[in-house]
């Protein structure tokens, strides 16, 4: 069965600190999409990125970057030199991997980052 | 360019009410559409999913149902709401080009309260 922890629920940091989201995934799978989502304070998810199972290069955008390690099945999401505007709750996510590609939704880690 | 759209933003409603939320797309065809149910705090939950017109697949039972009389347009009904309907609820869509999963897109919400 699929399944995703984040096992995080809740991080406080003070600004310009590093943080590190933890995203473990379970599936049998061998083609599946791994996601990141934001939920800032307003409630409207916004997506950050899509992984898919045979790309393993690690990503970096702006101080956003994303770890992949299939051998530990882990999607880890980093936030280097924090700011107040990250605190948002982050989801991490799995597609279903059949042909209607529903989400399986990690629980969520909600961000505070301290002035 | 590809917009979702859910109205209403805030809905207030009594025990026992009947409840409609409707969501649209714009810019793009053929879209799969979702209801997902988040409570304070939690995680999201899938309700409803639909890959075409009158194509709906619940996969929580509850006294919610789902239809899809167009296209692009997803609408979530209660005949009798419950204390426990209260949360926030979002549509999202995404679309399956050349056999690639893209991304799903979230619309603003509908925060439901039943007193």
């Amino acid at each position: 069965a699929q399944k995703v922890t984040q096992a995080q629920t809740e991080i406080s940091v003070v600004e310009k600190e590093d943080v590190t989201l933890d995203c473990v995934y379970e599936t049998r799978d061998t083609t599946y999409y791994l996601f990141w989502y934001k939920q800032p304070p307003s409630g409207e998810l916004v997506f950050l990125i899509r992984r898919n199972s045979f790309d393993e290069q690690n990503e970096i955008s702006g101080r956003y970057s994303w770890n992949f390690q299939k051998s530990t099945s882990s999607f880890n999401f980093t936030i280097t030199a924090s700011q107040v505007v990250d605190s948002a709750v982050y989801f991490c996510a799995l597609s279903k991997g059949d042909s209607n590609y529903q989400l399986i939704w990690g629980a969520g880690t909600k961000l505070i980052i301290k002035p | 360019s590809q917009t979702i759209h859910q109205w209403p933003a805030t809905l207030v409603q009594p025990v026992g009410s009947p409840l409609s939320l409707e969501c649209t797309v714009e810019g793009t065809s053929n879209p799969n559409l979702y209801w997902y149910r988040q409570a304070a705090g939690r995680g999201l939950q899938l309700l409803f999913y639909s890959v075409g017109i009158g194509q709906i697949s619940s996969e929580v039972p509850q006294n919610l149902s789902a239809s899809r009389p167009q296209d692009r347009q997803f609408i979530l009904s209660s005949k009798k709401l419950l204390l426990s309907d209260s949360g926030f609820y979002l549509c999202a869509y995404d679309t399956i080009l050349a056999g690639v999963l893209n991304e799903q897109f979230f619309g603003p919400g509908t925060r439901l309260t039943v007193l």
